[in-house]
């Protein structure tokens, strides 16, 4: 069955990169885009960008000068990388499967991550 | 950029009928489809897809979900309300990238 997990480190520093990792069965990241949420007390839930199935991605703007997507799909894995940390940055971030046209229907559990000095 | 718009709140009764709304400020409709989506999310847990497309249904969810409108206005109905169904619900929209309403908890009289 679809199932996705998020991985990453629960606490970064102010300034620091976050990384976070998005593994994926039951479907072909070759397949369908992969899209990533995160929920923050301040703005609640975000749209951060996406990976198509060919590999080329979208930001949002809000995020576009310190956010990157990529994925290894040999190993079934999308990654998020985030630079330049804030405290508001703070909240759960979600990897979904977005299936088209442009709903999410499958989701993974979400990271805390904290960002706190 | 599209702005969705909900109700923070909305309390009802077992075995009633609640009625979410979402207001866009664009439309949007494209090519015969409203591309306006629902989620259910428990505390704790992540965002659940309710319905796509306006009114269709996601697979595996009650038929007690419903989901209608087009253009500017969107309502989600829960009909008849169960213990369960104790949730916030987003609104999200596809129709230009991708935003999320702000929320509706759902809580019982």
């Amino acid at each position: 069955q679809v199932q996705l997990k998020e991985t990453g480190p629960g606490l970064v520093q102010p300034t620091q990169t976050l990384s976070i990792t998005c593994t994926v069965s039951g479907f072909s990241l070759t397949s369908y885009y992969m899209q990533w949420v995160r929920q923050t007390p301040g703005k609640g839930l975000e749209w951060m960008g996406f990976i198509r199935s060919g590999g080329s991605t979208e930001y949002n703007s809000e995020f576009k000068s310190r956010l990157s997507i990529s994925r290894d799909t040999s190993k079934n894995q999308v990654f998020l990388k985030m630079n330049s940390l804030k405290t508001e940055d703070t909240g759960v971030y979600y990897c979904a499967r977005e299936m088209g046209p442009h709903y999410f229907d499958y989701w993974g559990q979400g990271v805390m991550v904290t960002v706190s000095s | 950029d599209i702005v969705l718009t909900q109700s923070p709140a909305l309390a009802v009764s077992l075995g009633q009928r609640a009625t979410i709304s979402c207001k866009t400020n664009q439309n949007v409709d494209y090519y015969g489809n409203s591309y306006m989506h629902w989620y259910q999310q428990k505390p704790g847990q992540q965002p659940k897809l309710l319905i796509y497309l306006a009114s269709n249904l996601a697979s595996g969810i009650p038929a007690r979900f419903s989901g209608r409108g087009s253009g500017t206005d969107f309502t989600l109905t829960i009909d008849p309300v169960e213990a369960d169904d104790t949730a916030t619900y987003y609104c999200q929209q596809s129709r230009n990238l991708y935003t999320f309403g702000a929320g509706t908890k759902l809580e019982l009289k």
